[in-house]
């Protein structure tokens, strides 16, 4: 059985600051990550995803995210946030044996403070 | 190019009725996914269906839910006898027919289900 972990359910950020977002999974097999984003009222959108090659995957918006499988983590970054930046990123896990089913973390709302 | 549409954006109902939640997948997908989230907590998967055919139904409950993707028409979760504790934000997600695997899900803006 595959896990999310996002351990931090609320991050503040002034606002041109940078921020790390962070994800824990644990899985059994080969792992396919995700991060979404969801902006109020509104379905997720896919912010990026690592499925095979380099471990440092860019986004759009400006994100980044860096799988991990040593420590089995893939943190979002971005080096400077916008006010519109503000909203709930979930991050996701799939075994991606031949379907999208995936598993999400419980999310992260980032505020972004003027 | 329509994205997932779903509706109604908003439901509200007494306990006991039944709730139909609605989704139309992208124009040239035919797997659907229908996932729940709670107040306060991440999103988690009920189903998975493709045209006709119920293929992972391993996060629904046992009883009162059902959904179904029909040959024509949008798929349609079902929740008969509806109780407080169904309420929550119903998202339907729908992905392209089998090819190189993306994993990519195109969700919907979701139903909020009120049960009063």
């Amino acid at each position: 059985a595959q896990s999310v972990t996002q351990l931090d359910s609320q991050v503040p950020v002034f606002e041109e600051a940078p921020v790390e977002l962070r994800c824990n999974y644990s899985s059994s097999v080969s792992v396919y990550l995700f991060w979404y984003v969801q902006y109020p009222n509104q379905g997720l959108q896919l912010l990026l995803k690592y499925l095979s090659g380099s471990t440092l995957v860019k986004g759009i918006n400006g994100f980044e995210a860096e799988f991990n499988k040593s420590q089995t983590s893939f943190h979002l970054r971005k080096p400077s946030v916008h006010i519109s930046d503000t909203a709930e990123y979930f991050c996701a896990v799939s075994d991606g044996f031949g379907n999208e089913k995936l598993t999400f973390g419980t999310g992260t709302r980032l505020t972004i403070i003027p | 190019n329509a994205g997932v549409m779903q509706n109604p954006r908003h439901l509200v109902r007494r306990r006991g009725q039944e709730a139909r939640l609605r989704c139309s997948p992208m124009k040239g997908h035919s797997h659907v996914y229908w996932y729940r989230q709670l107040p306060e907590e991440g999103l988690k998967f009920m189903v998975y269906l493709q045209k006709e055919n119920i293929i992972d139904e391993s996060g629904m409950p046992k009883e009162r839910f059902s959904a179904e993707f029909p040959k024509e028409g949008p798929s349609i979760l079902r929740i008969q006898q509806v109780v407080r504790g169904d309420s929550a934000a119903y998202f339907c997600a729908s992905s392209p027919p089998s090819g190189p695997y993306t994993g990519e899900l195109f969700f919907g803006e979701g139903s909020r289900l009120t049960v009063l």
